[in-house]
């Protein structure tokens, strides 16, 4: 079975500054990884995601995530955010056979962007 | 191109009854998955569909059933509801199986069981 665990479940940024998401997974096969973000009252949209090759991901609306397999991480960066990144923000896994267990989520974090 | 729609949004009911939760994924999906989301539990998987068979399942009590029809259009159907069963019930279609694929997500049924 594989699990994902978000380190932070609220993270408060200031307009402008960086941001730093952390998540950490783990299982017994390789895996696929995502970032889902998730506005109030809305469903998921994928920002993200890693499948093979380059380690560096970049997705939607200036986000991007580093897959590192030694450390089992796959952490969720943006160097400059925006009052509209105001969002919760889940990290999820599955497993090559194509999610035996599904897609596993985090439990999410919030991020809140302070003016 | 359509989003996933999900009816209804909302509902309510009272202990010991049933629902049924509808399903339309984006034209051309043959996937559709179904999750629970609670603020104590977070997102949890209850079952995949691909063209018509279940594929996955998760962790969850022999209530929670699902199927899916020809044009790729799921439901899902929770019987003897408990009060635990007070969730958003997002659905989500893709191309292929999930977990591969980029699924795309409903906006959800907000289910409250009284």
């Amino acid at each position: 079975a594989q699990s994902v665990t978000q380190l932070d479940s609220q993270v408060p940024v200031f307009e402008e500054a960086p941001v730093e998401l952390r998540c950490n997974y783990s299982s017994s096969v390789s895996v696929y990884l995502f970032w889902y973000v998730q506005y109030p009252n809305q469903g998921l949209q994928l920002l993200l995601k890693y499948l093979s090759g380059s380690t560096l991901v970049k997705g939607i609306n200036g986000f991007e995530a580093e897959f590192n397999k030694s450390q089992t991480s796959f952490h969720l960066r943006k160097p400059s955010v925006h009052i509209s990144d105001t969002a919760e923000y889940f990290c999820a896994v599955s497993d090559y056979q194509g999610g035996a267990d599904g897609l596993t989520f985090g439990k999410g974090t919030h991020l809140i962007i302070q003016p | 191109k359509a989003g996933v729609t999900q009816t209804p949004r909302y509902l309510i009911k009272t202990r010991g009854q049933q629902v049924t939760l509808s399903c339309s994924p984006i034209s051309g999906h043959r996937s559709v998955s179904w999750y629970q989301q609670t603020p104590g539990q977070g997102l949890q998987f209850l079952f995949e569909y691909f063209s018509e068979t279940q594929r996955n399942k998760g962790n969850f009590p022999g209530r929670f059933s699902g199927r899916q029809f020809s044009n790729s259009r799921s439901e899902m159907n929770v019987s003897t509801l408990e009060l635990g069963d007070s969730a958003l019930y997002l659905c989500a279609s893709s191309t292929g199986v999930a977990g591969v694929y980029e699924q795309f997500f409903g906006p959800g049924t907000r289910l409250t069981v009284l």
